[in-house]
C-alpha cells in the first residue's frame, strides 16, 4: 500500500520557525494535506497543496513540495506555544475503481519551548 | 468546530461485547469515512460510504461493519471486541464534487475495552 513517513518529534523555541518534513510514495498523488491534532481533539485541516504546485503560503504556514523527491514540508513561522500539537501529513491517492483515499503519516509531535 | 459530530465521546466496555459508534457529517457532505487511531498503528482508514453506499474498504476487520443511512449519518459497529480494539475512532466527511477533496474530522470516540 501507500506509505507516508514523518519524523516523530520536533522541538523548537517560541518565536523560531518550525519545519516538519514528510515523504510519500505514490507519484500519482494529486493532493497532499497537513492536519493538526491537539490533545484530546480530532484532526484539523491546516492546508493542502496540489501536486502541480511547488509552494503554497497561507499566513504563517508555508508548504513546499518537491515532487521529484516525493518530499513535502510544512514551515510554521514565528512558532507559538499554541502550535504545540501533532502534525500529520496525508496523501490522496487512487485506490482503484474511481475511489480515492487518504494515507496518513504517523504524525510529528511539535513541542514549543517558551 | 468542523461541523462533524460523533457520539459517544467515550465508551468503556468489556471484551466480547458489541458497540455502535455514531457520526453525523457536515451539512451537505455526502461522503463519510471511518478511521481508527492507535498508538502503534497510527491513523488507519477503515471504510468509506458515499450517499448510502459503501465506496471503499481499508484495513477493516470482519468483526467491524458500518452503514450510512438516508439522512447521511453513519454508524460503525464493532463486535466481539478485543483488548486490541481499544483506540480512538474518527469519522470524517467530505463533499465529493470538486477539489481539493478535503476531509473534515469529528472529535472522535475513545473506545476502551477491558
Amino acid at each position: 500500500g501507500e506509505d507516508v513517513e514523518q519524523s516523530l518529534f520536533l522541538s523548537v523555541r517560541e518565536g523560531d520557525s518550525s519545519v516538519i518534513n514528510c515523504t510519500y510514495t505514490d507519484s500519482s498523488s494529486t493532493y497532499l494535506y497537513w492536519y493538526k491534532q491537539e490533545p484530546g481533539a480530532g484532526l484539523q485541516l491546516l492546508t493542502y497543496i496540489f501536486s502541480n504546485m511547488d509552494m503554497k503560503q497561507d499566513q504563517r504556514l508555508t508548504v513546499l513540495l518537491n515532487k521529484k523527491d516525493k518530499h513535502l514540508s510544512l514551515r510554521i513561522a514565528d512558532t507559538q506555544t499554541g502550535d504545540s500539537a501533532i502534525y500529520f501529513c496525508a496523501e490522496r491517492y487512487n485506490s482503484g475503481a474511481g475511489s480515492y483515499q487518504l494515507t496518513f503519516g504517523k504524525g510529528t509531535k511539535l513541542s514549543v519551548i517558551p | 468546530d468542523s461541523g462533524v459530530t460523533q457520539t459517544p465521546k467515550h465508551l468503556i466496555t468489556a471484551t466480547g461485547q458489541r458497540v455502535t459508534l455514531r457520526c453525523s457529517p457536515r451539512s451537505g457532505d455526502l461522503s463519510v469515512y471511518w478511521y481508527q487511531q492507535s498508538l502503534d498503528q497510527g491513523l488507519q482508514f477503515l471504510i468509506q460510504y458515499y450517499n448510502g453506499e459503501e465506496r471503499a474498504k481499508g484495513n477493516i476487520l470482519e468483526r467491524f461493519s458500518a452503514q450510512q443511512f438516508p439522512d447521511l449519518h453513519s454508524e460503525l459497529n464493532l463486535s466481539s471486541l478485543e483488548l486490541g480494539d481499544s483506540a480512538l475512532y474518527f469519522c470524517a466527511s467530505s463533499v465529493r464534487a470538486g477539489p481539493p477533496y478535503e476531509q473534515y474530522f469529528g472529535p472522535g470516540t475513545r473506545l476502551t475495552v477491558t
